[in-house]
């Protein structure tokens, strides 16, 4: 089975450049996740979606950030202009059902510089 | 606001040892608790999940607990290997959102 597949693997890029993350969640999961994780802050959610609906997205920092899921099987989330602080690792989980195991992707590691 | 503290923030044991990892978190209304594993590099995999009306949880070598009322957690590997050297997170499930601790970096030495 296919887990949870994200791109790029890694991203270095310029500050003010835009940035696309990708993900593929696992097939039937309704519940898509898009995480980031810092040395300083850890683990944090973003935003999450059900049914390709965004249903919180309280953790998205700024305006600079946003997430599409236009269908069951892509998601992106996408940041312009890009800053510095914006530099971690990015992740995308999915699982079937709210409360249910999530399953990770390996990551997108962003640099901007 | 929920926070989840995991301590150590690292350690290191010889192969072949029992050890407990712990985690606390500050707000009792949850719905269920989780153990990650991440190795260097990797994305999160699920471990062990714990519902909020349960005691434990075992799967082969691991065994997780659960005092929902004392806010604790622990995470008991049996028969260390030098395979289950990764880092361990722990992560309570609310009514919002799953709020991850920072983690234990374990290093099982042969």
């Amino acid at each position: 089975d296919a887990g949870v597949i994200q791109s790029p693997r890694h991203e270095v890029t310029e500050m003010g450049q835009e940035v696309t993350l990708r993900c593929k969640p696992i097939s039937g999961h309704d519940y898509l996740f898009w995480y980031r994780q810092t040395m300083m802050r850890g683990l944090e959610l973003l935003i999450y979606f059900n049914n390709n609906v965004p249903i919180d997205d309280s953790g998205m920092p700024e305006d600079r950030f946003s997430a599409k899921m236009p269908n069951a099987s892509f998601s992106t989330l996408k940041i312009q202009p890009s800053e510095p602080r914006d530099s971690a690792v990015y992740f995308c989980a999915s699982g079937f059902g709210r409360y249910q195991p999530q399953h990770f992707g390996d990551g997108t590691r962003l640099s901007i510089l | 606001k929920q926070e989840v503290t995991q301590i150590p923030a690292a350690l290191s044991v010889p192969e072949g040892e029992n050890l407990v990892l712990n985690c606390s978190f500050t707000d009792s209304a949850i719905y269920n608790l989780q153990w990650f594993r991440q190795d260097p590099g990797k994305g999160l995999t699920s471990l062990l999940l714990i519902q909020s009306s349960q005691r434990e949880q075992t799967s082969g070598r691991l065994n997780a607990s659960l005092d929902k009322s004392s806010g604790r957690s622990t995470l008991y590997i049996a028969a260390s290997q030098p395979g289950d050297s990764a880092t361990y997170l722990c992560a309570v499930q609310g009514a919002q959102k799953l709020v991850f601790g920072q983690g234990t970096r374990l290093t099982i030495n042969p």
